[in-house]
């Protein structure tokens, strides 16, 4: 059973940087495409960067590209998010997430328990 | 970017109810639809994938339908542990996008 594990969340000032951590066991990681998705307290749920099984292709939401960084060092079977610029909009709790199994499984069957970033100053 | 609109936001049932949730897509995606739960201060937990397949383990009184752009989660007799936040999520491109959510509570 796959078992994901955020950890890096907390409290960063506006305009600051942040470096989330997602540890996977449990499944063969580097062959699932992951992907990191957040919730704003009280909010729904935003999909925003995920990475493929290589590492050599990673996609952005529009709210977080040219700000944030997906990479992944499957040696360690963990997936990274740099967050910089950080903005109070940013604040949320972060999950990772993988993907399910098969060509056009693409929905998130794993999901982590969350980390929790707070942009404030 | 694909958007997804899910109705209602908030739905009052109770405990035995049959309830049904819509999702509609803002163009098709075939049938790359998710429709997961989510209890407070927890992750979200897959229920339906690729429309209509159950996840392995999630009762049968939940059942999804539909294709292209709408698409239904159905609970059958509302049980007390259904009470939660549920999301619907295409996956037909790599900018996955969700449903605002519709919450079901209690009436």
């Amino acid at each position: 059973e796959a078992e994901l594990l955020e950890s890096g969340g907390g409290l960063v000032k506006p305009g600051g940087s942040l470096r989330l951590s997602c540890s996977a066991s449990g499944f063969t990681f580097s062959t699932y495409v992951m992907n990191w998705v957040r919730q704003a307290p009280g909010k729904g749920l935003e999909w925003v960067a995920a990475i493929s099984g290589s590492g050599g292709s990673p996609y952005y939401a529009d709210s977080v590209k040219g700000r944030f960084t997906i990479s992944r060092d499957n040696s360690k079977n963990t997936v990274f998010l740099r967050m910089n610029s950080l903005r109070g909009e940013d604040t949320a709790v972060y999950f990772c997430a993988k993907v399910g199994s098969g060509y056009y499984s693409n929905y998130f069957d794993s999901w982590g328990q969350g980390t929790l970033v707070t942009v404030s100053s | 970017d694909i958007q997804m609109t899910q109705s209602p936001s908030t739905l009052s049932a109770s405990v035995g109810d049959r309830v049904t949730i819509t999702c509609r897509a803002s163009q098709s995606i075939t049938s790359r639809l998710a429709w997961y739960q989510q209890k407070p201060g927890k992750a979200p937990k897959l229920l339906i994938y690729e429309a209509s397949d159950l996840e392995s383990g999630v009762p049968s009184r939940f059942s999804g339908r539909g294709s292209g752009t709408e698409f239904t989660l159905t609970i059958t007799s509302l049980q007390p542990d259904d009470f939660s936040t549920y999301y619907c999520q295409q996956y037909e491109s790599y900018s996955w996008t969700f449903g605002q959510g519709t919450k079901v509570e209690i009436k």
